[in-house]
């Protein structure tokens, strides 16, 4: 059973197409994030999200936006996708948000803007 | 706000040889260090951490690592690689709400 689970795991659209990625975790943990690599293996948190709170990175543009219908779930939203947003998108969970958990991470989807 | 510098993008090696990947952070709180591997098409896992304590860390697949506050590295070791140690290695650091800061990357390239 995989602990953190996203789907798809790979994605290809149009320039302004709308798109989600969805990401599961079965471990029991409170708090999840998403995290994105660039094509140079840069990785960028992009949100975290506990018990209803929500922190964003400053520098992610509204365009993105996370939605969790309970703590087990937390999909990424993208509207009017660019060529930037190509990447790929790594989902991750840890116990909480207490610093120096382990964090579980997805194993990623690749996103790909034409 | 705290940062992270891996030294090294790439890191040839023959197998059996030792290893060093090398970071170094930029802190203004108390420290929490990791180290993450991402093999080939895959999600990061955690190798191990430093969150207080000795100063020397022991993690998986025979990796060490060693915190040190004057020198603010935390460079990770191997004493003999393997083939299957072909991977990217991320260092990173522990944000409020525990979110990772990471580093560049290593990509560690283990020859025959």
């Amino acid at each position: 059973d995989t602990a953190v689970s996203q789907t798809p795991k790979y994605l290809v659209t149009q320039m302004g197409n709308d798109k989600s990625i969805k990401c599961e975790q079965n471990l029991g943990h409170d708090t999840m994030y998403w995290y994105k690599q660039d094509s140079k293996k840069f990785l960028k948190i992009m949100f975290s999200y506990n018990n209803k709170e929500l922190i964003i990175n400053e520098t992610v543009p509204n365009r993105f936006s996370p939605k969790s219908p309970d703590k087990a779930h937390l999909n990424l939203h993208i509207n009017s996708l660019e060529l930037g947003d190509s990447a790929v998108y790594f989902c991750a969970s840890s116990q909480d948000q207490t610093r120096g958990r382990e964090l579980f991470f997805g194993e990623g989807s690749r996103l790909t803007v034409l | 706000a705290q940062s992270v510098t891996q030294l090294d993008s790439q890191v040839p090696v023959f197998e059996e040889a030792p290893v060093e990947l090398r970071c170094n952070y930029s802190s203004s709180v108390s420290v929490y260090l990791f180290w993450y591997v991402q093999y080939p098409n895959q999600g990061l896992q955690l190798l191990l951490k430093y969150l207080s304590g000795s100063t020397l860390v022991k993690g998986i697949n025979g990796f060490e690592a060693e915190f040190n506050k004057s020198q603010t590295s935390f460079h990770l070791r191997k004493p003999s690689v393997h083939i299957s140690d072909t991977a990217e290695y991320f260092c990173a650091v522990s944000n409020a709400g525990n979110m990772l800061t990471f580093g560049g990357g290593t990509r560690l390239m283990v020859k025959p």
